[in-house]
């Protein structure tokens, strides 16, 4: 166990519904980033937070936004939500002053229809 | 565009053998260099990560680097069933605290 937790486990929704995923940092880290897993797939880079401020992106849409929190916990909001959007979405965290290796929660399986 | 290649396999090997799994990067940038293991429908779980050329070892596992020619690799030595599993290389250049993963080789190892 990482000390990463993500909500929900599962969620189905419908196409064009619009979701939001969380994620609870490991203590001390403050850095979150998230990343969508196809099946057979490597975690492909959505957004990195640092310190509340994003710091980085992924080849993903507008449609894909996201929050850090004063307590490092993190949201993603995917809109208007698509079937390809239907993956494994993973939050890691890290603490970029003690390293950049990268813990990972244990996913949100979202499935559309 | 940064790309990390592995051989999706699957890779099968007898229990008791050694597994070896191979990743190459294309930034030459590179300092950082990740293993993880994912078992199927779980997440990715850190094993090993290695900065510089050489090896490194870590009880069954040993990381193998090689900048020049740009691969890294992981050695599982006595195998066993438990290690089935889908292996993630990941790369990150120096500060970026972003890797790239690649696709995943899967592992059979078989009794």
């Amino acid at each position: 166990e990482t000390g990463v937790t993500q909500s929900p486990t599962h969620l189905i929704k419908t196409r064009g519904q619009q979701v939001t995923l969380r994620c609870s940092s490991q203590s001390g880290h403050n850095t979150v980033s998230w990343y969508q897993q196809a099946l057979g797939q490597g975690p492909q880079f959505i957004f990195q937070y640092y310190r509340e401020e994003e710091n980085g992106r992924g080849n993903f849409p507008p449609r894909f936004s996201g929050l850090q929190f004063p307590n490092y916990s993190s949201e993603l909001n995917v809109n208007a939500l698509e079937l390809d959007d239907s993956a494994l979405y993973l939050c890691a965290s890290n603490s970029q002053e003690g390293g950049e290796t990268q813990y990972f929660g244990p996913g949100t399986r979202l499935l559309v229809l | 565009q940064k790309e990390v290649e592995q051989n999706s396999g699957p890779l099968s090997v007898p229990e008791g053998a050694i597994a070896s799994l191979n990743c190459t990067y294309s930034d030459r940038g590179s300092q950082s260099f990740f293993w993880y293991r994912q078992y199927s429908g779980k997440s990715p779980e850190l094993i090993m990560f290695i900065y510089s050329n050489g090896d490194k070892e870590d009880g069954r596992f040993t990381a193998q680097l090689n900048k020049a020619s740009q691969y890294v690799s992981l050695l599982i030595r006595d195998s066993q069933p438990s290690d089935s599993a889908t292996y993630l290389c990941a790369v990150s250049s120096g500060g970026s605290y972003i890797p790239t993963f690649g696709r995943g080789t899967s592992l059979i190892v078989h009794p």
